[in-house]
């Protein structure tokens, strides 16, 4: 089945800089690719998502880019506030897996003033 | 609108328990997931439902846990006689009506169980 990994763990940046998570996915077919923001105690919630027939979407501050070549997808997000402090948890899923979302193991995004 | 609503926010049983979660989605969704999330962990998939039709039960880990949606609208989650490696938080998720693969799936709150 697919398996996402993602990295880092943990990120810590200075407000104002930017923060940028990794994650790679081993299913070849898969084809969809959302992240996800988790405040504590709270759900899931989509943040911005991209599928394999683009290689970089962007909206506002949150950017994501794709490379269906090397099997990895990357969440940028530029001038980062307090606010955006969270677990991050990217996501993979195609017509192997139906529709489950596989996720990553989550990074703890801490932003400090 | 109203988003995917879950009951009980917190529930706490005594091994060997049975526990029922319920699952409101958003209306009009067709989609309907239940993930579970251990502490520090991704959600993992248990099982999916299109309408009132189970299409993938592959990830529930055990046949204690079984999982319904008789008319296609509300969901329910059943675990049988709880132990302690079923404490975690269980998410539902609601898609939109199209039903496809790729589709956003929009996350309840959870329910977080704790099994003592």
């Amino acid at each position: 089945g697919e398996n996402v990994e993602q990295h880092p763990s943990t990120l810590s940046v200075q407000e104002g800089d930017s923060a940028v998570i990794k994650c790679t996915y081993s299913d070849s077919a898969s084809n969809y690719f959302p992240w996800y923001k988790q405040e504590l105690g709270k759900g899931p919630q989509l943040i911005i998502d991209i599928r394999s027939n683009v290689g970089e979407k962007k909206d506002q501050r949150i950017a994501v880019t794709l490379n269906k070549t090397a099997k990895h997808f990357s969440l940028h997000i530029t001038e980062t506030q307090p606010e955006d402090s969270a677990v991050y948890f990217c996501a993979a899923s195609g017509k192997n897996s139906g529709y489950a979302l596989n996720f990553g193991k989550g990074t703890s995004l801490l932003v400090t003033p | 609108g109203a988003g995917v609503s879950q009951s009980p926010r917190y529930k706490v049983a005594k091994r060997g328990q049975d526990v029922a979660l319920r699952c409101d989605p958003i209306s009009g969704h067709v989609s309907l997931f239940w993930y579970q999330q251990a502490l520090g962990q991704g959600p993992e998939f248990l099982t999916y439902f299109q309408n009132e039709a189970q299409l993938d039960k592959s990830g529930l880990p055990s046949d204690r846990f079984f999982a319904e949606r008789p008319e296609g609208s509300v969901s329910t989650l059943k675990i049988q006689r709880t132990q302690q490696e079923d404490s975690a938080v269980y998410l539902c998720a609601s898609s939109r009506p199209r039903g496809l693969v790729g589709d956003t799936q929009y996350f309840g709150p959870g329910t977080r169980l704790t099994v003592l």
